[in-house]
């Protein structure tokens, strides 16, 4: 079974510091790979995604995920935070053999910019 | 405006009061699924659905049934809900099984006393 890992429950930073948040996962076959923003109060929001070809993918408010598939992982990343970057950040894996079309989520960084 | 709709957003209930949860999507999607969150856990699905009549179980649907009469709506029923099924849960949908990108719902936070 496929399983995901967030290795940091929360991250505090201040505004214009860099963020990278770690995600690895655990299947051995095809992947495609999520990360989802939820801001306070509200519902999950895609801020990218990877299905196959160039691993370094760029998203929506200046994020980028980079994959590497020998080390299973899918480190998000942000050169300069802003205030509005403080939210709740989830990984999300689905194996293309997965049944059910289960995304299966890491547990979750809680991010805090500091102004 | 595209969407996954839910209702109630929030509720309090007690021990063994029948409710039900409704997800609605007008985006034309075949796939709808269940999820609750629960810190530090992210979200795992309960149940899912990949077309009208079409159901099958997540990874944790104990205490749990759905339903999918219309191509649009996805209930979640908790026919006794217990205080462990306190939780935010969202639906999710994409426009086809296989087809990954999910599309969620503004959440139903519930709480069970």
């Amino acid at each position: 079974a496929q399983s995901v890992s967030q290795h940091n429950h929360h991250v505090i930073l201040s505004e214009a510091a860099s963020l990278e948040l770690g995600c690895n996962y655990s299947y051995g076959g095809t992947v495609n790979l999520f990360w989802y923003v939820q801001y306070p109060g509200q519902h999950l929001q895609l801020l990218l995604k990877y299905f196959s070809g160039d691993p370094l993918v760029k998203g929506i408010k200046g994020f980028e995920a980079e994959f590497i598939k020998s080390k299973f992982s899918f480190n998000l990343r942000k050169p300069s935070v802003q205030w509005s970057d403080t939210a709740e950040y989830f990984c999300a894996v689905n194996a293309q053999e997965a049944a059910g079309n289960k995304l299966t989520f890491g547990g979750g960084t809680r991010v805090l910019v500091k102004p | 405006e595209a969407q996954v709709t839910q209702n109630p957003r929030y509720l309090i209930t007690v021990t063994g009061k029948k409710l039900t949860v409704t997800c609605s999507q007008n985006m034309n999607h075949e796939y709808m699924s269940w999820y609750r969150q629960d810190p530090g856990l992210g979200l795992r699905q309960i149940y899912y659905s990949m077309n009208v009549e079409v159901t099958d179980k997540g990874d944790v649907p104990e205490g749990y049934k759905v339903s999918r009469k219309e191509k649009r709506n996805f209930p979640l029923i908790l026919e006794s809900p217990s205080p462990n099924q306190t939780s935010l849960y969202f639906c999710a949908s994409s426009l086809l099984y296989g087809y990954n990108e999910q599309f969620f719902g503004p959440g139903t936070r519930l709480t069970v006393l």
